[in-house]
């Protein structure tokens, strides 16, 4: 397995388009998390699944963002309506979580998708 | 407000000098991570600390977590320009929330 993959790795679209990115996990991983991050800064937390549910969304993710994981593989992130302050690196982190949320459990990152909003 | 906040926010140093970044918090958190992230890449994890007073080694990195666990500090010896990057501290609380510290970008000239 060649770890976290995710695309497009660049995104650049007008105000009001609407945009998706995909990330493919480790293949045998059941966690999988959403992070957004701008230049310098630490990444922010999103969302993320456990398999295909959808078990914690972060109040950054207003109702113009909405995550999926129908089959508890990959996941998409839409946009919608995208808007300047939306421009930012997306990341994608996958882990395998033996029960319920462990401290030491281990994100494996995905290289991002740079999204520029003109 | 930041959970963890980081310092300092920028560094540069040249190559062979020794540096430390800390991480800190008011909150206690159950583990700490450290970060490594390089332009246009995704964070890499360098280590993992769980226990109050722990100390780990990495070459000529060394991870300490906090007697109260609220805090941690990083120490890199003879700094190379391979250790440019942005090192970023990472948790999860006691009630399980995970969260990124603010960063720190440390650049080492040759």
């Amino acid at each position: 397995d060649t770890g976290v993959s995710q695309n497009p790795r660049h995104k650049i679209t007008k105000r009001g388009q609407n945009v998706t990115f995909r990330c493919d996990p480790i293949s045998e991983h059941n966690r999988l998390y959403w992070y957004r991050q701008t230049l310098g800064q630490g990444p922010e937390f999103l969302t993320y699944f456990q398999n295909e549910a959808q078990l914690e969304k972060s109040r950054l993710l207003s109702d113009r963002f909405s995550a999926e994981r129908p089959k508890g593989s990959f996941s998409t992130l839409e946009i919608q309506r995208t808007e300047q302050g939306d421009s930012a690196m997306y990341l994608c982190a996958s882990s395998l979580a033996r029960g319920f949320v462990s401290f030491t459990d281990t994100q494996y990152f995905g290289p991002g998708t740079r999204l520029t909003v003109l | 407000t930041q959970l963890l906040e980081q310092s300092p926010q920028f560094l540069s140093i040249q190559e062979g000098e020794n540096l430390t970044v800390y991480c800190n918090s008011s909150s206690v958190f159950s583990s700490l991570q450290w970060y490594r992230q390089e332009p246009g890449e995704g964070p890499v994890l360098l280590v993992t600390v769980v226990t109050g007073g722990e100390v780990k080694k990495l070459k000529r990195l060394t991870f300490q977590f906090g007697d109260a666990r609220k805090d941690s500090s990083l120490h890199i010896t003879a700094a190379q320009p391979g250790d440019t990057g942005l090192y970023l501290c990472a948790g999860y609380t006691t009630g399980n929330q995970f969260y990124f510290g603010t960063g720190t970008s440390l650049t080492v000239i040759p």
